[in-house]
């Protein structure tokens, strides 16, 4: 049974790069022909997709953060990570890690979550 | 950009009840729809895929309906475990991928 864990501060401060890292366990990273995602949910709100590594290192990510969000994966660690650059309070959310299919089509696994707060 | 409107955003209904949720794309995304539920505090959980096919382990009481732009989520009768926030998802657009606003189900 595959699961994701998101680890890293839960605190940033406004100007600085948040970053997390989510660890697969129960399966390998580079099997499977998976996506791996990162999607966050502002408090009390809907959810946002972020963007997806494909563990072969290849990514998109949502255009309307494009310019700060960076999305890499360590295989050897069967990891994958976020860089959030320029925080400010308005990135402050339940970050999750999830899963992909194949197809590309439906998140069938999630993290439970990580909550980050950028203030001073 | 394809934008998912839910409704309602919230819904107060009592135990055995049917509910159904809708869910209206911009545009034509054929049967391109997830539906998802997540519980207070939880991560979400895929209930429904490719708009109408249940998820293996999810009870028969939750369906879903719809092509084109207008879907429709329905629990049959409602359980007091059916209590979580439901969420279309869309992904024509692949690969970007867009959630509705969500819709808070309640026990009357």
């Amino acid at each position: 049974q595959v699961q994701l864990q998101e680890s890293g501060p839960g605190l940033v401060k406004p100007s600085q790069t948040l970053s997390l890292t989510c660890t697969v366990s129960g399966g390998s990273i580079s099997s499977g022909g998976y996506y791996w995602s990162w999607i966050r949910q502002h408090p009390g709100k809907g959810l946002e997709w972020i963007g997806y590594i494909y563990y072969s290192g290849s990514t998109y990510y949502n255009p309307s953060l494009k310019s700060r969000v960076t999305i890499s994966v360590d295989t050897s660690k069967n990891q994958f990570s976020l860089k959030l650059s320029s925080v400010t309070a308005a990135d402050t959310a339940v970050y999750y890690c999830a899963r992909v299919n194949p197809r590309g089509e439906q998140i069938d696994i999630w993290g439970q979550g990580t909550m980050v707060t950028v203030s001073s | 950009d394809i934008q998912m409107t839910q409704s309602p955003s919230s819904l107060s209904a009592s135990v055995g009840d049917r509910v159904t949720i809708t869910c209206q794309a911009s545009q034509d995304i054929s049967n391109y729809l997830n539906w998802y539920q997540q519980k207070p505090g939880k991560a979400p959980k895929l209930l429904i895929y490719d708009a109408s096919n249940l998820e293996t382990g999810v009870p028969s009481r939750f369906s879903g309906s719809g092509s084109g732009t207008d879907f429709t989520f329905t629990i049959s009768s409602l359980q007091p475990e059916d209590i979580a926030t439901y969420y279309c998802q869309q992904y024509d657009n692949l690969p970007m991928y867009t959630f509705g606003q969500g819709t808070k189900l309640e026990i009357k």
